[in-house]
């Protein structure tokens, strides 16, 4: 399975905007790029995803590099809400893709 | 719509008994998802269904775990004997299908076994 490199933790001030990075210089063509986020104790939420062009939606901006080595999870305005463990996972784009997560970006918001 | 629904939400055993966890996903997903969270190795894929079928059990630790899908509405995963290494935060998620499709995770059992 192609693996994706995050940081460990990153903090952010509230308001602020945050920028999470990936790095997957082994992705392949058909790998589509997710992003999924924890926040404490509850079960993992989806947050966005995009193969090769950026994507935007109510919750985040993903940025994908023009090689797709690596993205950039943005959110714009970072809330209290906001702190969890960000994951990015590849994802295989045939017919029964796996979704594998990683470690994740602990991300804490300082208000 | 109701989401992923998991039962029990936490389970507490004794080493050596069996353990059943539910699992109903939400109505039209076709894949469903079972994994398993500790501290020391995060979140594993442990099988993953897809129109009822297995198609990845790669992840099942030992043949004391078994999965099975008997219809679209409901999975279960069960571990028998149980050990106090199999103490987890054990997640169902379920999606449409395709590899496009977003997971949707239900809460969790908490399962700890002494």
């Amino acid at each position: 399975d192609a693996k994706t490199t995050q940081p460990n933790s990153m903090e952010s001030n509230e308001e602020e905007p945050v920028h999470l990075p990936c790095n997957h210089s082994t992705i392949s063509g058909t790998d589509y790029i997710h992003w999924y986020r924890q926040l404490p104790s509850q079960g993992p939420e989806y947050v966005i995803h995009g193969l090769t062009s950026n994507v935007n939606n109510r919750m985040a901006s993903l940025a994908i590099a023009e090689d797709r080595k690596s993205s950039t999870l943005i959110l714009h305005r970072a809330t209290l809400r906001d702190a969890a463990v960000y994951y990015c996972i590849l994802r295989y784009g045939g017919s029964q893709g796996n979704l594998i997560f990683g470690k994740g970006t602990k991300l804490s918001v300082k208000p | 719509d109701a989401g992923v629904i998991q039962s029990p939400r936490h389970e507490v055993t004794e080493m050596g008994q069996e353990v059943t966890l539910r699992c109903k996903p939400i109505s039209g997903h076709n894949s469903l998802f079972w994994y398993r969270q500790t501290m020391m190795r995060g979140l594993e894929l442990l099988i993953y269904f897809n129109n009822n079928v297995p198609i990845d059990d790669s992840g099942m630790p030992e043949d004391r775990f078994s999965a099975k899908m008997p219809n679209a509405s409901f999975s279960t995963l069960k571990i028998q004997p149980s050990e106090p290494r199999d103490s987890a935060v054990y997640f169902c998620a379920s999606s449409k299908g395709s590899t496009n499709e977003k997971l949707f995770f239900g809460s969790g059992t908490q399962l700890s076994v002494l």
